[in-house]
């Protein structure tokens, strides 16, 4: 099955600073990359996605690019504000019919003002 | 907010008993994804319904059940509980599943075995 690797696990920067959080996958099949952002105690919510298609993708200060054929993908967050301070998710769905999504361990992002 | 609702919120129980977990898809969603989320893990699949068909199960045994009803909402039952399976559980639901729709997620059911 799919397995998603996501690094760093923590992520410290000033505000201000950018940060890059950066995953891989195995699964070549995989076409759809979601970037969710969790705060503590809050449910994951979605912050950007990626399709194989398309090789980058940007929301006013977030970007995600996707590399298939080294099959890893990066969130790009320039600009960091104390707000951005959440945990990190990168997940992978395995395409075709069953839309499992399978995701990284997690990067807690800390924004120090 | 997403739509999605999940009761209860919290929920403390004995090892060896059994759970319902209930999820509220969004209007007009027809599947709904389950995931088990460890403290300091990422979610794990559990199974997906669509259609109150089970649609892809992740590596849960089998006493992790689900059920989906006419209207889309759906249970996690979890029999036998083990101390291991405390951890907050996730539903997510989405549009279809032949294509690659967002996944909205609820505020999930932190689930507490002793």
């Amino acid at each position: 099955g799919e397995n998603v690797e996501q690094h760093p696990s923590t992520l410290s920067v000033q505000e201000g600073d950018s940060a890059v959080i950066k995953c891989t996958y195995s699964d070549s099949a995989s076409n759809y990359f979601p970037w969710y952002k969790q705060e503590l105690g809050k449910r994951p919510q979605l912050i950007i996605d990626i399709r194989s298609n398309v090789g980058e993708k940007k929301d006013q200060r977030i970007a995600v690019t996707l590399n298939k054929t080294a099959k890893h993908f990066s969130l790009h967050i320039t600009e960091t504000q104390p707000e951005d301070s959440a945990v990190y998710f990168c997940a992978a769905s395995s395409g075709g019919s069953n839309y499992k999504l399978t995701f990284g361990k997690g990067t807690l992002l800390t924004v120090n003002p | 907010e997403t739509g999605v609702t999940q009761s209860p919120t919290h929920l403390i129980k004995t090892r060896g008993q059994q759970v319902t977990l209930r999820c509220s898809s969004q209007s007009g969603h027809n599947t709904v994804s389950w995931y088990q989320q460890a403290l300091g893990q990422g979610p794990q699949f559990i199974f997906q319904y669509y259609r109150e068909e089970e649609n892809g199960r992740g590596n849960f045994p089998p006493r992790f059940s689900g059920l989906q009803f006419p209207n889309y909402s759906s249970e996690l039952n979890v029999n036998a509980l083990e101390l291991d399976d405390s951890a907050l559980y996730l539903c997510a639901s989405s549009l279809a599943f032949t294509q690659n729709t967002e996944a909205f997620f609820g505020q999930g059911t932190r689930l507490t075995v002793v």
